[in-house]
């Protein structure tokens, strides 16, 4: 059973235009989300993360929106770029329950942003 | 600054061989250790994890196995490679939060 789901698997936008991406889980136990920047044949790198206890995250062209009762996430992209084209992981943990860090990841969502 | 290396690559290897990858991290101290495989068209799935030597977890039966036979080394190992073990292999470090920093990955390919 995918805990984390990212239902499209790609998405296309213009430069300059919003890029939305969006996430759903079914754990109501997570209470932390991520979001990692994945280039072909590289690792998967942190974008942006949320607690449980915030509604929103912002950094810079990058904003995660979280909705718990949804149990529903999003991340913005504004003003989208050529060099935002790249596979976005959406990822949750449980977070503090073990001495680890359990991280579990969604399918992905291709980004192309057309210049 | 940690840095995370993997290695090889890329790897192409016939069924039935067997594989050993190895991972180190440097400018760190007892590291959570993690070992992850995206499969052509998936997400990525934990294969292991590590919290300390010696110490391994398997989240998923499989052909493969891991060790950390030292505080920054974690190695994935098969005895006899299947054509279903072909993906993208990623070891990762956390500290204990939820932030994780991944090695530049394996292409392996069972041929």
């Amino acid at each position: 059973d995918q805990q984390v789901k990212q239902n499209s698997p790609s998405l296309s936008v213009q430069e300059g235009r919003i890029s939305i991406l969006n996430c759903d889980y079914t754990n109501s136990m997570f209470d932390y989300f991520l979001w990692y920047k994945k280039y072909p044949a590289e690792g998967p790198t942190f974008l942006i993360s949320i607690s449980s206890i915030k509604d929103k995250n912002e950094d810079g062209r990058f904003t995660v929106f979280l909705n718990k009762s949804a149990k529903h996430l999003s991340l913005h992209i504004v003003p989208s770029q050529p060099g935002d084209s790249a596979v976005y992981f959406c990822a949750a943990s449980e977070g503090g329950k073990t001495s680890y860090d359990k991280v579990i990841f969604g399918p992905g969502t291709s980004l192309s942003v057309i210049p | 600054s940690q840095t995370i290396h993997q290695w090889p690559a890329t790897l192409v290897q016939p069924v039935g061989s067997p594989l050993s990858l190895e991972c180190t991290v440097e400018g760190t101290s007892n590291p959570n250790l993690y070992w992850y495989r995206q499969a052509a068209g998936r997400g990525l799935q934990l294969l292991f994890y590590s919290v300390g030597i010696g110490q391994i977890s398997s989240e998923v039966p499989q052909n493969l196995s891991a060790s950390r036979p030292q505080d920054r080394q974690f190695i994935l190992s098969s005895k006899k490679l299947l054509l279903s073990d072909s993906g993208f292999y990623l070891c990762a470090w956390g500290t204990g939060t939820e932030k994780l920093f991944f090695g530049s990955g394996t292409q392996l390919s069972v041929l």
